[in-house]
């Protein structure tokens, strides 16, 4: 168990709807970063928060975004769903708050397989 | 940018053998880490081995171990006494070290890892 909670685990939707994923990061962990895994691909980067704030973007879509709350936890939106956006999308998280020796080690969820019919 | 490239799409091994997994990257960076994730057909991404690049001496753990060539920008890793849980997807990944917030991992392509009894 990493101790990175991502909800839901599966998600069926049609084209053009909208969906929310959750992330919950490790307990002190300040960022979080945000993966796609299409099928039998390569992890891509999406987008990382720390400590509220977007940190780095990467090859996210404008139909997509994020945020993290003060709470830690973040979510993902997407939008305008298209069947190309199914896909396993895993958060992850790092870097200890009070300052915990950062080991570089990112921590993943489970991911949320989302289908889009 | 940087980019982390693994040539081998595939590859069996007999349980109880050795399989050698190649990664090169790409980098302008002095200080960064290396790793190698598995993935197996769970789909939890579980880190196997990391790599600072400032430290010359290769890392292990237990059957895992990494061949650092620095200058060749090369991050081969070694499995031995191959097991059947062995089989899963293998990340080779490249992570920059700069300040305190952490940073993205840029992952390969995979390498597919079969371990045939």
């Amino acid at each position: 168990d990493s101790g990175v909670t991502q909800t839901p685990k599966h998600l069926i939707t049609a084209t053009g709807q909208r969906v929310t994923l959750r992330c919950s990061p490790r307990s002190g962990d300040l960022s979080v970063y945000w993966y796609q895994q299409s099928l039998d691909q390569g992890l891509q980067f999406l987008i990382q928060y720390y400590n509220g704030e977007e940190r780095a973007k990467g090859n996210i879509l404008e139909r997509f975004s994020a945020q993290q709350f003060p709470d830690l936890h973040s979510e993902l939106n997407l939008s305008s769903l298209e069947l190309g956006d199914s896909a396993l999308y895993f958060c992850a998280s790092s870097v200890l708050a009070g300052g915990g020796f950062n080991t570089g080690e990112l921590f993943f969820g489970e991911g949320s397989r989302l289908t889009v019919l | 940018a940087q980019t982390v490239t693994q040539s081998q799409p595939e590859m069996s091994v007999q349980e109880a053998e050795t399989v050698t997994l190649s990664c090169t990257y790409d980098t302008s960076e002095s200080n960064y880490y290396l790793f190698w994730y598995k993935q197996p057909p769970s789909r939890q991404m579980i880190l196997v081995i990391r790599q600072e690049a400032y430290k010359q001496q290769n890392a292990t753990e237990n059957r895992f171990s990494v061949n650092f060539q620095k200058a060749a920008k090369s991050f081969s890793l070694k499995i031995s006494d191959s097991q059947l849980g062995d089989t899963a997807m293998y990340f080779c990944a490249f992570m920059k070290l700069r300040g305190a917030a952490g940073n993205k991992l840029t992952f390969g392509g995979g390498t597919r890892v079969l371990v045939k009894p």
